[in-house]
């Protein structure tokens, strides 16, 4: 069963709403972002990421945001589905070093 | 293709014990990690290797070591585990080091 997540923060949306998905860093020379997906006893799969020099990219149902300024991600996911149910991270490159370092979480839970 | 292959998937150790948890990846990827993740804290770096036959420290290496002597294998070894090693590891591969991260499906240790 589920063991992972068990303090994260929840967002509950109804299914076929948008669903918006925010995350702060603090490192103002972070300059790759990754947002991941991770389903119940699975490992976390890659959704869409940007480099620093956009503020914008699109994928299939899915807008990832970058806002330099006050140092803020988000994730949109249109017309969210069941599937879409589960834990989804940000990560971050701090451009300095090879390192991937993930924030701790949000837990998207479908209301139907 | 298999992707990032990892076993044991469920591991039991006793307190000092050593034991060592395979990762590998077929799609001959230069770059790997290995993650850690506790209830409420997120994936956290152990280590990371962008190449064969270099390795790195990442957020938390204390009580792990790891080498990487092919490109596909990148094992993780505790060499003498204790409860705070409690845990859901994950190994990850990328072709380069800020790029997206394919992880394995886990293995869930428990050290008594």
């Amino acid at each position: 069963g589920e063991s992972v997540g068990l303090h994260l923060p929840t967002l509950s949306v109804q299914e076929g709403d948008n669903s918006i998905i925010n995350c702060a860093y603090s490192n103002s020379a972070s300059d790759y972002f990754i947002w991941y997906k991770q389903e119940s006893g699975k490992g976390p799969q890659f959704i869409i990421d940007i480099r620093s020099n956009m503020d914008k990219r699109q994928g299939q149902r899915v807008t990832v945001l970058l806002n330099k300024t006050v140092k803020h991600l988000s994730l949109q996911i249109a017309a969210t589905q069941p599937g879409d149910s589960a834990v989804y991270f940000c990560a971050e490159n701090n451009g300095r070093d090879d390192k991937i370092i993930f924030g701790k979480g949000t837990r998207l839970h479908i209301l139907p | 293709n298999a992707g990032v292959t990892q076993t044991p998937k469920f591991q039991v150790l006793k307190t000092g014990q050593s034991m060592t948890l395979q990762c590998a990846q077929d799609m001959n990827h230069e770059y790997m990690s290995w993650y850690r993740q506790d209830p409420g804290m997120g994936l956290r770096l152990i280590h990371y290797s962008v190449g064969a036959g270099i390795t790195d420290q990442g957020e938390v290496p204390n009580g792990y070591n790891v080498s990487r002597s092919t490109t596909e294998d990148f094992p993780l070894r505790l060499l003498s585990a204790a409860p705070s090693q409690t845990s859901v590891y994950f190994c990850a591969s990328s072709y380069a080091p800020v790029s997206p991260l394919h992880f394995g499906n886990g293995t869930r240790l428990t050290v008594t």
